[in-house]
């Protein structure tokens, strides 16, 4: 069974770009939650996304998005990058129905760095 | 709300020594409580996680944690490390997502 799969694992933008993260859970796994991992801040939960709709969202400005498309896959925007969001961004897939017992399976990240 | 603390930044253990991380919780009712690992750039890995019952539990890798509600605790512990058991530790309590701690850095040294 392939785990979650997150794209780009690099990437390299300037400041007041935007930026697009893409996540594939896992085959059967509908619900998919995002965090950001820095030094200073260590790992902080963005949102999770439950079958199309943000259940619950972070502590994070607006310019931080996300969607979810019908077949579970998840995308995340930032737009007009500040330096403080260069970071590692985690995607984590769940099993339906397991809200808090649930183990999170989490992708290799994807490395943003903002220059 | 909920939080955990882990206390050790940085943690540097000799191979085949024993291993413990500590993890304290803050939290009203019995809390979900996870261990991950995370090696140099990788994912996070789940180690094991306790809901109820049994407060010790067993987890992967040869690790093992044990809740303890009086001390508002749940270390983790290995009793022979490995080199290959360098990586990051994190411990996380769930609610509605995960709070994870500030992470125990582990070096093993030959």
């Amino acid at each position: 069974k392939a785990g979650v799969t997150q794209t780009p694992r690099y990437l390299i933008k300037t400041r007041g770009q935007q930026v697009t993260l893409s996540c594939s859970p896992i085959s059967g796994h509908r619900s998919v939650s995002w965090y950001q991992q820095t030094p200073g801040q260590g790992l902080q939960f963005l949102f999770e996304y439950f079958s199309e709709t943000q259940r619950n969202k972070g502590n994070f400005p607006g310019r931080f998005s996300g969607r979810q498309f019908s077949n579970s896959r998840s995308e995340m925007n930032v737009s007009t990058l500040e330096l403080g969001d260069s970071a590692l961004y985690l995607c984590a897939s769940r099993l339906p129905g397991q809200a808090n017992t649930g183990e999170l399976f989490f992708g290799e990240g994807s490395r943003l760095t903002v220059l | 709300a909920q939080s955990v603390t882990q206390p050790d930044i940085h943690i540097t253990v000799s191979e085949g020594a024993s291993l413990e991380l500590r993890c304290n919780y803050s939290y009203g009712a019995t809390p979900y409580l996870f261990w991950y690992v995370q090696s140099p750039g990788q994912g996070l890995q789940l180690l094991l996680k306790y809901f109820s019952g049994d407060t010790l539990v067993q987890g992967i890798k040869g690790f093992e944690a044990e809740f303890k509600r009086s001390q508002s605790s749940f270390n983790l512990r290995k009793p022979s490390v490995h080199w290959s058991d360098a990586a990051e530790y994190f411990c996380a309590v769930n609610d509605y997502k995960l709070s994870f701690g500030a992470g125990t850095t582990v070096t093993v040294r030959a």
